[in-house]
């Protein structure tokens, strides 16, 4: 089945202690990109990539890094968690060269205390 | 940045009754997206429209897409309970990529049994 798989569904942390939350996708997509979600802001893309050791800043990609190693993996990575990255986070890809139809992973619910 | 913005961000209609949701854009496009997001779960496209098209269905779905007002339409007809969720709609700006994808902030639409 194509899917967009993130880990872990639901985090709490505490301000400061560095954690990573992973997306894999099954599809051979050379796109991938992060975004959150807060009410009222909509969907603001953090980071995306284009294919492989390829990556680019979005809207918001103060206090996050990411990484692109292999094709199917885009970890995002916060080094020093604030309340303020408290947030519903997507990762999704697609192919390149088509109609750019996004595929969303299920969200990571993260809260920083 | 946001491109997208739909209207109204919040409709309530019965069972039955036909939703219209719309959005408007401010730059030319290469296609528009339209995407459901069910409470707290990852967006799934919906619908896709061509900037050369002007009408497309898909079962009880009907955009339509009017490129000199930069806007767009979403019609669910016949609604049903399952239909609450909220709706997003996407833009790819003229000559971009995937890069260039921006999502509105969404209508919030609730379907009263």
């Amino acid at each position: 089945e194509a899917q967009v798989t993130q880990n872990p569904r639901y985090l709490i942390t505490v301000t400061g202690k560095k954690l990573t939350v992973t997306c894999s996708q099954n599809m051979n997509h050379e796109y991938m990109s992060w975004y959150r979600q807060d009410p009222g802001l909509g969907l603001r893309q953090i980071y995306y990539s284009m294919n492989v050791e390829v990556t680019d800043k979005g809207d918001v990609p103060e206090g996050y890094k990411v990484s692109r190693k292999e094709k199917r993996n885009f970890p995002l990575i916060l080094e020093s968690p604030s309340p303020n990255q408290t947030s519903l986070y997507f990762c999704a890809s697609c192919r390149l060269g088509g109609t750019y139809e996004q595929y969303f992973g299920p969200g990571t619910r993260l809260t920083v205390t | 940045s946001q491109q997208g913005e739909e209207d109204p961000q919040a409709l309530s209609i019965q069972e039955g009754e036909n939703a219209t949701m719309n959005c408007s854009y401010k730059t030319s496009i290469n296609n528009l997206q339209w995407y459901r997001q069910n409470s707290g779960r990852g967006l799934v496209h919906l619908i896709l429209i061509r900037s050369n098209e002007r009408e497309k269905h898909s079962g009880r779905l009907r955009v339509t897409l009017d490129t000199s007002k930069k806007s767009s339409s979403l019609l669910i007809t016949a609604s049903r309970a399952a239909d609450t969720a909220s709706y997003f709609c996407a833009t790819i700006v003229s000559g971009g990529g995937a890069d260039g994808l921006t999502f509105g902030k969404g209508t919030h639409l609730i379907i009263q049994p």
